[in-house]
């Protein structure tokens, strides 16, 4: 079965840390650039990085640039967010996405996500 | 940051009817326009890509066309399951990738 499962969230204090870890199975994962996709609870969707194929180049938002760090281990079919300095805008369900064979940054395949909570 | 403004906010219809979606780009996309469908507590769902292109196993009861600023995603004739938020996506100009603020497509 194709899929992505992330783990990781929890529930930490402003100015906390957290590694995010996405697993995949079913599909070459060394074949696709990925993405962290973010939705505070009741809002909208929110792109926060993305990270190519050989995890070379990888690309942020401004809010999370600096604090955030996106990175693959192809060898272990997982994706990775470092998050530091959390605030409490950074509250949200943090979805992996995979991007489409022909287009990076399209998203056909997505995770059930990891609820990341932000509070004092 | 290319801002993409969907409208309206949400849209009550009943199953059977057409249902049509808006998504204005605050500068041109050219055709790099996706649309995704969300269901409460699920992950979103990939429907349309490049503005026009279906998704794998999407059905065809959905269509996207327009390019440059105006994009439309329509549902022909709506099933019970698809009642959810609708996103529109664009990829032409990032980082950031950015997405639209959604429209709810709820039953009246």
């Amino acid at each position: 079965e194709v899929r992505l499962v992330e783990s990781g969230g929890g529930v930490l204090q402003p100015g906390g840390s957290l590694r995010l870890s996405c697993a995949a199975s079913g599909f070459t994962f060394s074949n696709f650039a990925l993405s962290w996709v973010r939705q505070a609870p009741g809002k909208g969707l929110e792109w926060v990085s993305g990270i190519s194929i050989s995890g070379n180049s990888t690309y942020y938002i401004d809010s999370v640039r600096r604090r955030f760090t996106i990175s693959r281990d192809n060898s272990k079919n997982t994706l990775y967010l470092q998050v530091n300095s959390l605030r409490v805008d950074d509250t949200a369900i943090y979805y992996c996405a995979k991007g489409r064979p022909e287009d990076d940054f399209y998203f056909d395949l997505w995770g059930r996500g990891t609820l990341v909570t932000v509070s004092s | 940051e290319i801002v993409l403004t969907q409208s309206p906010a949400t849209l009550s219809l009943s199953p059977g009817e057409r249902a049509t979606l808006s998504c204005r780009a605050s500068q041109s996309v050219s055709s790099f326009l996706a649309w995704y469908q969300q269901k409460p507590g699920q992950a979103p769902r990939l429907l349309i890509y490049d503005a026009s292109s279906r998704a794998t196993g999407i059905p065809a009861r959905f269509s996207g066309s327009g390019s440059g600023t105006d994009f439309t995603l329509t549902i022909s004739s709506l099933e019970p399951e698809d009642f959810a938020v609708y996103y529109c996506q664009q990829r032409y100009d990032w980082p950031p990738l950015t997405f639209g603020g959604g429209t709810k497509v709820e039953i009246k």
